[in-house]
């Protein structure tokens, strides 16, 4: 099956900072989508983005679907966006079905 | 728009005994619907995919017989964990895909729900 991969693991920042999480992945998706996980469990969708660039607010995402790997953007970060992000992508006939990567957790230093 | 809920929020009940975790998905219909599993500070791992109407598909590795799902409508999907013993301790996650037609996969996703089997 498809591996997917996040980097860094962990990643401490301070109030304000500007951040970027990676993900990789080892086969063609017709899915991709970033998830935040918040303290209670909740995951809470970020961005569907099987290709191309998107932007919301502080958060942006690329996805370079040629070269497997996407991008979160985080800028000016605030203590509530500390948490876990997910990356999880599907591809093929199963494209509904998302594989997971280890993800990426993030805390925001006051 | 695309809210998922599920219930109970959390459970405790004793080893031998069964439980049913309802997903349901508020404002829009789910063709299919995902459960998940995640142990603490892991990630998600697909357990089985569940269409309306029809059987669920089950992941390798995960016993069918244990875990029941059932799709009866657009709206509802249970995973109910027989004689659950303290090894299917976990947090179970629910996820929804939309019938708009559009050629989306995006998946909404429920609060989960946490098990603890004594």
């Amino acid at each position: 099956g498809i591996q997917v991969e996040q980097s860094p693991p962990d990643l401490i920042l301070q109030e304000g900072a500007n951040s970027t999480l990676r993900c990789n992945f080892s086969d063609s998706v017709n899915n991709l989508q970033w998830f935040h996980q918040n303290p209670w469990g909740q995951l809470i969708n970020l961005f569907y983005i099987p290709s191309g660039t998107k932007q919301n607010g502080r958060l942006s995402a690329t996805t370079v679907a040629t070269e497997r790997y996407s991008l979160l953007y985080i800028s000016s970060s605030q203590t509530t966006d500390s948490g876990v992000y997910f990356c999880a992508v599907g591809s093929g006939a199963a494209g509904n079905k998302l594989t997971f990567g280890g993800g990426t957790r993030v805390l925001v230093k006051p | 728009g695309a809210v998922v809920s599920q219930h109970p929020s959390w459970v405790i009940c004793k080893s031998g005994t069964s439980v049913k975790i309802e997903c349901r998905s508020l404002d829009f219909q789910a063709t299919t619907m995902f459960w998940y599993r995640q142990f603490p500070k892991q990630s998600l791992m697909l357990m089985a995919t569940s269409n309306e109407g029809s059987k669920a598909t089950y992941e390798q590795g995960v016993e069918k017989d244990k875990f029941l799902i059932n799709h009866a409508s657009l709206t509802l999907s249970t995973l109910t964990v027989t004689s659950a013993h303290p090894e299917d301790s976990s947090f179970y996650i629910c996820s929804a895909r939309g019938t708009s037609g559009r050629g989306s996969y995006e998946q909404f996703f429920g609060p989960g729900t946490r098990l603890t089997v004594l």
